[in-house]
């Protein structure tokens, strides 16, 4: 149980464009979900935090108009990197918790982005 | 907010060494501290989680140990084998509606044969 699939698992776009990712929780009901992004050789930093029906809150630095999240349903959030830039490229990861307050997280497989 | 610092940043051992990561965290009231073993392109992959309320926890070769009055919690994997080697991050979390997990720099450990 308590499966998280991402969709695509990796993409290549040009400068300038728009790519959605989508992260589902496949069999329980995700109450929150979370975005980070992975840089090479780095750690795992949150960009954002989304509960369903409610905009999501961005942590300091992140540009929301930049990187849209939507958490319209139970199972499904997605993150919309507008106007991509070859900064942009990295491994997006999220991650789905059952309830607000919960301790544990299930972490999506991740979406490699590249940016030409 | 939340801040985690992790040491070392690599890690190399003999097999059938120890090996220990320490980390520590600044928010007291931090009450969950999980551990990730991450492999290259992957997702994290808890392998142990520690609650505030315990002092230590152990599962066959792992096991985690928790000071609360000094914010330091530490990983120790016993007996180490080849497919140990991976990188390791530590997190913390808050206990707010938020729930949000913040992680440490990670630790790359490599098992030398």
């Amino acid at each position: 149980g308590a499966v998280v699939s991402q969709h695509p698992s990796w993409v290549i776009c040009k400068s300038g464009t728009s790519v959605k990712i989508e992260c589902r929780s496949l069999d329980f009901q995700a109450t929150t979900m979370f975005w980070y992004r992975q840089f090479p050789k780095q750690s795992l930093m949150l960009m954002a935090t989304s509960n369903e029906g409610s905009k999501a809150t961005y942590e300091q630095g992140v540009e929301k108009d930049k990187f849209l999240i939507n958490h319209a349903s139970l199972t499904l959030s997605t993150l919309t990197v507008t106007s991509a830039h070859p900064e942009d490229s990295s491994f997006y990861i999220c991650s789905a918790s059952w309830a607000q307050g919960a301790n544990e997280q299930y972490f999506g497989p991740g979406t490699r982005l590249t940016v030409t | 907010g939340e801040n985690v610092e992790q040491h070392p940043s690599t890690l190399s051992v003999q097999e059938g060494d120890s090996a220990v990561i320490k980390c520590t965290y600044s928010d007291s009231a931090s009450n969950y501290f999980p551990w990730y073993k991450q492999e290259l392109g992957k997702r994290p992959q808890l392998i142990i989680d520690i609650r505030s309320n315990v002092g230590e926890k152990k599962d066959q070769r792992i096991a985690v140990t928790l000071n609360k009055t000094a914010k330091h919690f530490s990983l120790h994997i016993t007996e180490t084998q080849p497919e140990d080697s991976a990188v390791y991050f530590c997190a913390a979390r808050v206990y707010s509606s938020a729930s949000k997990i913040i992680f440490g720099s990670g630790t790359r450990l490599s098992i030398r044969p």
